[in-house]
């Protein structure tokens, strides 16, 4: 079944730009009808949807991060990766990745997440 | 603050019923059937529980129902099970693509 894995850097500084890289195992990012998409969820609160990516490069993002992220995918690599410029403490979260289906209806499976801490 | 609205907490008995709530508008939960829920059990990632209002995965037990009533969807878990204590969360697509989230819901089973 496909997995997904994400990787990175732990710890990032501020108004640096944090990339994270999300690998799938098990099955073809090129597949028709999904998404690959980006969450994060800072310390104790809830799942913030950051963006997807189609395998063609179509690209929808949160609208309150849209001029900071940005998502790309290399279908060679089966993979797909997430830029967030300028960051701040702010910016300090759990980041997830996650395959979805073409509308944003669901999100399965998803990566086991990674800590990422904004700090000088 | 989040977009949907989840109560922050509930709890229950073993065996009993319990229903979390999430609240949008005609531009999210109420415009679409594309609401799902998610299981986060403390340091794991979010288990889809339910997903097109009112359907579930491939082995998800059928003890998690979801349902719709205008702008607010609701996930019950009957039969409470000690496993079942996490946190909760709803998810629905809101127009022009975006997608939103309740602030999550932490079930404690008694």
């Amino acid at each position: 079944q496909v997995q997904l894995q994400e990787s990175g850097p732990g710890l990032v500084k501020p108004s640096q730009t944090l990339s994270l890289t999300c690998n799938v195992s098990g099955g073809s990012i090129r597949s028709s009808g999904y998404f690959w998409t980006w969450f994060r969820q800072h310390p104790g609160k809830g799942l913030e949807w950051i963006g997807y990516i189609y395998y063609s490069g179509s690209t929808y993002y949160n609208p309150s991060l849209n001029n900071l992220v940005t998502i790309s995918v290399d279908t060679s690599k089966n993979q797909f990766s997430l830029n967030l410029r300028s960051v701040t403490a702010a910016d300090t979260a759990v980041y997830y990745c996650a395959r979805g289906d073409e509308v944003g209806n669901w999100f399965d499976p998803w990566g086991q997440g990674t800590l990422v801490t904004v700090s000088s | 603050q989040s977009a949907l609205s989840q109560p922050a907490s509930v709890s229950g008995s073993p065996g009993q019923s319990i229903t979390i709530s999430c609240t949008g508008t005609n531009s999210d939960v109420g415009g679409y059937n594309y609401v799902s829920w998610y299981q986060q059990e403390p340091g794991k990632a979010p288990k889809l529980m339910i997903f097109e209002v009112s359907n579930r995965p491939s082995g998800v037990s059928n003890r998690f129902s979801g349902s719709k009533s205008g702008n607010t969807a609701s996930l019950t878990i009957s039969g409470l099970q000690a496993e079942d204590e996490a946190d909760y969360y709803c998810s629905s697509y809101r127009i022009n693509s975006i997608v939103v989230f309740g602030g999550g819901t932490k079930l404690t089973v008694l």
